[in-house]
């Protein structure tokens, strides 16, 4: 098992629609997981950080369940100018390593 | 708008050359950091600088060489590489490795290795 697994999609939505991506993680020792964004041929840009209670920012809402070992992102009223690829990161302490999982590509369409 | 700034943005080498990557931050950050990443592949860690000191070698080969002359600057010596290091060089840094650090990352470098 990936120690961090998406869903590759792509996903193809229309503007307007809600998206939500989901991500799992393998080691339970776990401690802090983000979302970053990448557009194409640019480089990785925090979109927000998870908490354990979860935690919005505008459009997006991010959620973590430690029982089920998996976080969530949630895009709602989607704009064209959310096509990127999400990339979920989790930091494990013990090896005090980001461990990135391999991307979720969403396409917006007009 | 990044804050890490990468040079040069494009480079293209032969097998027997010698080049040098450049990053560097004036954020006050203390860990900084080396990626590398394929098309449609995350970013894969190479190198970790922590309080200018290497903290995390990932294994990379020799002809990836390092180097953290002071705490806003990251180099990376190139020598003898081979085309499949053909990749996006990613540099990031954070205000220092723990639990909540978030990386900001330069533009990268686009190495072409022929």
């Amino acid at each position: 098992r990936k120690e961090v697994e998406q869903d590759p999609g792509p996903f193809n939505v229309p503007e307007g629609a809600t998206v939500a991506f989901n991500c799992t993680y393998s080691n339970s020792a776990s401690q802090s997981f983000f979302w970053y964004r990448q557009d194409c041929r640019k480089e990785p840009k925090l979109l927000m950080s998870v908490y354990s209670s979860g935690n919005e920012d505008g459009r997006f809402t991010a959620q973590l369940n430690r029982a089920s070992q998996y976080i969530s992102l949630l895009i709602r009223d989607s704009k064209l100018s959310d096509s990127a690829t999400y990339l979920c990161v989790v930091f494990a302490g013990n090896n005090r390593k980001l461990i990135w999982g391999l991307g979720t590509s969403l396409a917006v369409n007009p | 708008d990044t804050e890490v700034t990468q040079t040069p943005k494009h480079l293209v080498m032969g097998m027997t050359n010698k080049k040098s990557l450049k990053c560097e931050q004036h954020m006050g950050h203390r860990a900084m950091y080396w990626y590398k990443q394929k098309a449609k592949k995350p970013p894969e860690l190479m190198f970790v600088y922590s309080y200018e000191k290497l903290s995390i070698n990932e294994s990379v080969p020799s002809r990836f060489s390092p180097e953290c002359p002071n705490s806003s600057l990251l180099n990376l010596h190139l020598h003898a590489l081979q085309p499949e290091d053909s990749a996006l060089y990613l540099c990031a840094s954070s205000f220092r490795i723990a639990l909540n650090e978030k990386l900001f990352f330069g533009s990268g470098t686009q190495l072409s290795v022929l």
